[in-house]
């Protein structure tokens, strides 16, 4: 079985500052781990994956996460937020292996507010 | 590359009619696609996974009556809400996976039809 927590329901910022989304997953296999943000009525769009390789993870428009497989974590952080960051945000752990199924675990999401 | 779109992106119908949402896989071959179900300011719940010339997988508490799915080709599925009930009103996003390579398990989103029934 899998699971997702994203320990932040709201998370607000200022222009300019860090910005930290946390999440932390439980898997019976060993994990793929997703950050999609979804902009107002739109889709889902991929920030970026971890698939084994690298712990340390660069997405687009400046996100990375990195796997911490002891604290069984995939924080999301940017340096310095922008306004169009503005969104949804979700975690998302899939079994990596076929034979353990292939389905997505979102979590629940966390809204990002960027201050002016 | 690797864009699924959905249509329509917003239907209004009466209760009781059918509505019918089609997604597509625009530059692959898809024999795996799946349909979510989102509420305002909910994450995404899987409804159900549609296996290309074979029947539909649903997730627990999803009525496969309903919510009629079918994957007639590699690249369309498409999910149809019948006797649709204000209740069924959501945000209904679909998936594709991309199969093989190191992305294991990785899918790509369409941008999602709203469903508003009176």
């Amino acid at each position: 079985a899998q699971s997702v927590t994203q320990l932040d329901s709201h998370v607000s910022v200022s222009e300019g500052t860090p910005v930290l989304l946390r999440c932390n997953y439980s898997s019976s296999y060993s994990p793929s781990l997703f950050w999609y943000v979804q902009h107002p009525n739109k889709g889902l769009q991929l920030l970026l994956k971890y698939t084994s390789a690298a712990t340390l993870v660069k997405g687009i428009n400046g996100f990375e996460a990195e796997f911490k497989k002891s604290e069984t974590s995939f924080h999301l952080t940017k340096p310095s937020a922008h306004m169009s960051d503005a969104a949804e945000y979700f975690c998302v752990v899939s079994d990596r292996f076929k034979a353990a199924g292939n389905k997505l675990t979102f979590g629940g999401g966390t809204r990002v507010l960027v201050k002016p | 590359g690797a864009v699924v779109s959905q249509h329509p992106s917003r239907v209004i119908c009466k209760s009781g009619t059918s509505v019918k949402i089609e997604c597509r896989s625009l530059d692959f071959q898809a024999t795996t696609m799946f349909w979510y179900r989102q509420f305002p300011k909910q994450s995404l719940m899987l409804m159900a996974t549609s296996n290309e010339g074979s029947k539909a997988t649903y997730e627990q508490g999803v009525e496969k009556d309903k919510f009629l799915i079918n994957h007639a080709s590699l690249t369309l599925s498409t999910l149809t809400v019948t006797s649709a009930h204000p209740e069924d009103s959501s945000f209904y996003i679909c998936s594709a996976r991309l199969q093989g390579g190191l992305s294991y398990n990785e899918q790509f989103f369409g941008p999602g039809t709203r469903l508003t029934v009176l």
